[in-house]
């Protein structure tokens, strides 16, 4: 099992839709987790922290099951401006450093 | 507010010759990171520096060397550069090591290398 694990899509999703996105990691020691945004050509950024308690900003709505190691993304009322690659992250066993998956990509078109 | 800051943006080397990437940030982080991304690899750590004075090697160090200058510079530098390093190259850094803190990275914006 890879590390970290997302589908590639692409996902493609008019405006308004509500769009999700998922996650898988293999390593139970993980102990934080992130979804970071990358627009094409551009570097990564954060979008959101993601607690076991689940969290929201905004349209965005992360949720952690560490039980099935499973992370999740969902996207309401989707924008134009929220194209872009989707990453899911997570920290290594030594907490020294963070895992990147391969991204999943988003297309909204109007 | 430059944040983290890489240079050069692009550049093109032939086979075996050596190259230096330049990262700088000004946010007064302690830990600074060098990633490659590659198409359809995701981001891959290469090297991290936890605090000035300290460095480890990440998933994959082999072909590069790294160097934490002070607490604002981390240089990558490559002594024999092949085409398999032909990557784009992302430094950043956070206030702590990201992994065990859920500290942020702030990426800078990335070096374009071709190795012909």
């Amino acid at each position: 099992r890879k590390e970290v694990e997302q589908d590639p899509g692409p996902f493609n999703v008019p405006e308004g839709a509500t769009v999700a996105f998922n996650c898988t990691y293999s390593n139970s020691a993980s102990q934080s987790f992130f979804w970071y945004r990358q627009d094409c050509r551009k570097e990564p950024k954060l979008l959101m922290s993601v607690y076991s308690s689940g969290n929201e900003d905004g349209r965005f709505t992360a949720q952690l099951n560490r039980a099935s190691q499973y992370i999740s993304l969902l996207i309401r009322d989707s924008k134009l401006s929220d194209s872009a690659t989707y990453l899911c992250v997570v920290s290594n066993q030594a907490g020294t450093a963070l895992i990147f998956g391969k991204g999943t990509t988003l297309s909204v078109s109007s | 507010n430059a944040g983290v800051t890489q240079t050069p943006k692009f550049q093109v080397l032939k086979t075996g010759q050596s190259m230096t990437l330049q990262c700088a940030q000004d946010m007064n982080h302690n830990s600074m990171y060098w990633y490659r991304q590659d198409p359809g690899m995701g981001l891959r750590l290469i090297y991290y520096s936890a605090s000035e004075g300290t460095t480890d090697k990440g998933e994959v160090p082999n072909g590069y060397n790294v160097s934490r200058l002070n607490k604002r510079e981390f240089s990558l530098r490559l002594e024999s550069a092949a085409p398999s390093q032909t990557s784009v190259y992302f430094c950043a850094s956070s206030v702590g090591l990201a992994g065990g803190s859920g500290y942020e990275q702030y990426f800078g914006p990335g070096t374009r290398l071709t190795v012909t």
